[in-house]
């Protein structure tokens, strides 16, 4: 079975402090990638997505991924982080295999200080 | 923009006890998702609707736990016998054919 690993638990940063989560998959065929992001009280909301072609994805507000197919990696980055993007950011994958369900890690809460 | 929205937003319940969860995917998506997640944790898949048809299922589904979606459109996610391992928030999403999953603020359980 797939599964994805986030590496940081709780990251703390300041304003205007360059941002960059993990995220690693275990599946070695093809796969889709996704950050999502769970502002406290909300709902989780796509970030980025990455299906195919440039590696480089660039997604809302601000935040890109990078998908590194020989390191089975998907870390997202920021270059300045504001105190709006505290929340919580899971990184998630379907393949090809296992029809539409998503298989999450275990998410990082982010917090950052004003 | 009418999202996903589910029903209800809190649900605390006695042990044993049978509970059912709504889902009102976005009107044009025919893909419908559960899933479970916990505190700490990521969701974790439970089930996928393809209009009316039952696809896929995961291990974590027990036989306690059974989910419909009788006319393509809305789903229903029944707990029968209720356990406190039940609890956790129970969050529902819906995509089209190709597109990404779009999540609902989900219904958190508790069990006394």
């Amino acid at each position: 079975a797939q599964s994805v690993s986030q590496h940081n638990h709780h990251v703390i940063l300041s304003e205007a402090a360059s941002l960059e989560l993990g995220c690693n998959y275990s599946y070695g065929g093809t796969v889709n990638l996704f950050w999502y992001v769970q502002y406290p009280g909300q709902h989780l909301q796509l970030l980025l997505k990455y299906f195919s072609g440039d590696p480089l994805v660039k997604g809302i507000k601000g935040f890109e991924a990078e998908f590194i197919k020989s390191k089975f990696s998907f870390n997202l980055r920021k270059p300045s982080v504001q105190w709006s993007d505290t929340a919580e950011y899971f990184c998630a994958v379907t393949h090809n295999n296992a029809g539409n369900m998503l298989t999450f890690g275990g998410g990082t809460r982010l917090m950052v200080k004003p | 923009d009418t999202g996903v929205s589910q029903d209800p937003r809190h649900k605390i319940t006695k042990r044993g006890q049978n509970v059912t969860f709504r889902c009102d995917p976005i009107s044009e998506h025919n893909r419908l998702y559960w899933y479970r997640q916990t505190l700490g944790q990521g969701p974790e898949f439970l089930t996928y609707f393809q209009n009316e048809a039952q696809l896929e299922k995961s291990r974590l589904l027990s036989d306690r736990f059974s989910a419909e979606r009788p006319k393509g459109s809305f789903s229903t996610l029944e707990i029968q016998r209720t356990e406190q391992g039940d609890s956790a928030m129970y969050l529902c999403a819906s995509s089209s054919r190709s597109g990404s999953q779009h999540f609902g603020d989900g219904t958190r359980l508790s069990i006394l």
